[in-house]
């Protein structure tokens, strides 16, 4: 079975700042990796995702993360974050050959003027 | 391209009340999800369907939870009776298809309060 730890609840930076978001997952066989945000009120939105390929992963709003198999892991990371960053955000993990998407309990992402 | 839909956006009810979700997923996409949320968690899947079929409920508590998913579109999610316990959100997300590559669209979800 896999599973994802976000090792950090809460994130508070001041804008402009880089950010990291850590995520490590656990499963015996090969994923796919996911991250998603949370808006206050509103649904999950896809971030970005690795699939396969280039480990360093780009996508929406200047976010990237990167797959380190040897590490298990899958940080978000943005070199200079907005007010609008301010959400929650969701590592998720899947096995290649399953279905079922898995979630970390998730990391609270506070940007200060 | 409208979104994945859901109603109500906000319920409040008594436990022991019974209480029923709907979700109208983006067009086209043949397989259905219902996650819970718990307050400061990730979601939680419920239940997936693959067209009108349910293919994974074995984290649905069938004993007062039931989904249906009619004609292999809409999807309604139903508690009867409610517990307090089942305060949280609840999420509805599409995809074209049950694949890992597939993405899972998520609607704005319903939140459940009951007292």
């Amino acid at each position: 079975a896999q599973s994802v730890t976000q090792l950090d609840s809460q994130v508070p930076v001041f804008e402009e700042a880089p950010v990291e978001l850590r995520c490590n997952y656990s499963s015996s066989v090969s994923v796919y990796l996911f991250w998603y945000v949370q808006y206050p009120n509103q649904g999950l939105q896809l971030l970005l995702k690795y699939l396969s390929g280039s480990t360093l992963v780009k996508g929406i709003n200047g976010f990237e993360a990167e797959f380190n198999k040897s590490q298990t892991s899958f940080h978000l990371r943005k070199p200079s974050v907005h007010i609008s960053d301010t959400a929650e955000y969701f590592c998720a993990v899947r096995e290649t050959s399953g279905s079922r998407l898995t979630f970390g309990e998730g990391t609270q992402l506070t940007v200060n003027p | 391209e409208a979104g994945v839909v859901q109603s109500p956006r906000y319920k409040i009810i008594e436990k022991k009340q019974p209480v029923a979700f709907w979700c109208n997923p983006i067009s086209g996409h043949n397989t259905l999800y219902w996650y819970r949320q718990n307050l400061g968690q990730g979601p939680e899947l419920l239940i997936r369907y693959e067209n009108e079929e349910a293919v994974d409920d074995s984290q649905l508590p069938k004993d007062r939870f039931s989904a249906e998913r009619l004609k292999g579109v809409d999807s309604t999610l139903k508690i009867q009776p409610a517990e307090l316990g089942d305060s949280a959100v609840y999420l509805c997300a599409s995809s074209l298809g049950p694949l890992g590559t597939d993405t899972q669209y998520f609607g704005p979800g319903t939140r459940l309060t009951v007292l």
